[in-house]
């Protein structure tokens, strides 16, 4: 069956930091993949997306690669800051609806 | 643009007791969804429209239902309220073949089923 695996539910960094969240997938053919990010009590909102035929994408102080063969995504945010911690969420999109993942909750320590 | 907006913000409800979940959207996006959030896990895809009048089921449909008459609003219903139904529920929508593909989320509405 298809799978989304976001392997850190938490992941904690000091600030200034590289913080880099994964996000794995299996038995998909994805057209693209995306990043958004949801702070507590409020809906998701778009960072990035990148396409099955580009290795990475960068916006500002984010940065997200694609491996299709290994099946994942890396994605870093660089001179990490406390107003980077909120959960981050990778979607999939084949030829299905977007598919999430579980999310990854990032907290920045100052 | 208000963007995507949803009523009730909370609401609670007893068992078996009905509601409908307001969406709307001033984009004139073609796709519209409805996810559920619940604590600790990803959002789950409960239905979708391609456009009005078209409706398709998602992941977890059963216990909902939806319509779709107007390119603007896609209500969600809940006819038997039960306690699994307790969770926060987002809309989102899509101009579905725009260079960005980017969803569009609303700000969530969060049901309480005693």
């Amino acid at each position: 069956s298809q799978k989304i695996e976001q392997n850190s539910e938490a992941l904690n960094i000091q600030e200034g930091k590289t913080a880099t969240l994964t996000c794995n997938y299996t038995n998909y053919s994805p057209a693209y993949l995306q990043w958004y990010r949801q702070d507590p009590g409020r809906g998701p909102v778009f960072l990035l997306l990148i396409r099955e035929n580009e290795k990475e994408k960068r916006k500002e102080r984010l940065k997200v690669t694609f491996d299709t063969t290994l099946k994942q995504s890396l994605f870093h945010i660089t001179a990490s800051q406390p107003a980077d911690s909120a959960t981050y969420l990778c979607a999939l999109r084949g030829n299905t609806p977007l598919v999430f993942g579980k999310g990854t909750r990032l907290s920045v320590i100052a | 643009n208000a963007g995507v907006t949803q009523t009730p913000k909370f609401r609670i409800l007893k068992i078996g007791q009905s509601m409908t979940l307001q969406c709307t959207q001033d984009m004139n996006h073609n796709y519209m969804y409805w996810y559920r959030q619940d604590p600790g896990m990803g959002l789950k895809l409960i239905y979708y429209s391609v456009g009005a009048g078209i409706t398709d089921k998602g992941e977890v449909p059963n216990g909902y239902n939806v319509s779709r008459s107007t390119t603007e609003d896609f209500p969600l219903r809940l006819e038997l309220a039960a306690p699994s139904q307790t969770s926060v529920y987002f809309c989102a929508s899509i101009l579905q073949g725009s260079e960005r593909d980017t969803q569009y989320f609303g700000p969530g509405t969060r049901l309480t089923v005693l």
